[in-house]
């Protein structure tokens, strides 16, 4: 399995909701990431994860709330987002850290913030 | 941090001829370029990479050189077909920082156009 999966593709909230956004991979990668990428531009890197802890965090405001449940698992909390926030949420993993190897993708979660 | 520069932002070729895509970088310490393709409505996915150790790589019609002097890199795609049209980023991995994992830093992207 070489999958990075995402859940919801897409998700449409207000400014005062919570929500999340859900990743996952079974291909025993210990690092996983969140970027953010706004059409016609390049992923932006959000927040690292190496063996489950948090290692990176790219000055990312605190309404974007990363958790990383198990060495298999990528969650992203969204809570008072606001308009400029819409993008798409990629979720990748790597089997150690970048310097390893390939960055594995997902297809991304496409948020609209109304 | 590193900054990643990418030229040009689209590039429109004949199919059947080459196309070059380029990219410096600003942190000497870097010493892993991959390069991504992305389809539209598609994810990222690495077409090639490149370590410090070595000056270029080839994967069939597609090549990446290295210049760690000079701190740039390029993507060299020959006979290029209808299904080489994507955007295409060039990255960068800094260094560790403080002994953790880290990202990558993109180019900004390079929107490659393969005239029929």
């Amino acid at each position: 399995d070489t999958e990075v999966t995402q859940t919801p593709k897409h998700l449409v909230m207000g400014m005062t909701n919570k929500k999340s956004l859900k990743c996952e991979q079974h291909m025993g990668h210990r690092a996983m990431y969140w970027y953010k990428q706004k059409a016609k531009k390049p992923p932006e890197l959000m927040f690292v994860y190496s063996y489950e802890k948090l290692s990176i965090n790219e000055s990312v405001p605190s309404r974007f709330s990363p958790e990383c449940p198990n060495s298999s698992l990528l969650n992203l909390h969204l809570h008072a987002l606001q308009p400029e926030d819409s993008a798409l949420y990629l979720c990748a993993s790597s089997q150690e850290t970048v310097l390893s190897g390939e960055l594995f993708f997902g297809e991304g979660s496409r948020l609209t913030v109304l | 941090g590193e900054n990643v520069e990418q030229h040009p932002s689209t590039l429109s070729v004949q199919e059947g001829d080459s196309a070059v895509i380029k990219c410096t970088y600003s942190d000497s310490a870097s010493n892993y370029f991959p390069w991504y393709k992305q389809e539209l409505g598609k994810r990222p996915q690495l077409i090639i990479d490149i370590r410090s150790n070595v000056g270029e790589k080839k994967d069939q019609r597609i090549a990446v050189t290295l210049n760690k002097t000079a701190k740039h890199f390029s993507l060299h795609i020959t006979e290029t077909q209808p299904e080489d049209s994507a955007v295409y980023f060039c990255a960068a991995s800094n260094v560790l920082r403080g002994g953790g994992a880290d990202g990558l830093t993109f180019g900004k992207g390079t929107h490659l156009i393969i005239q029929p």
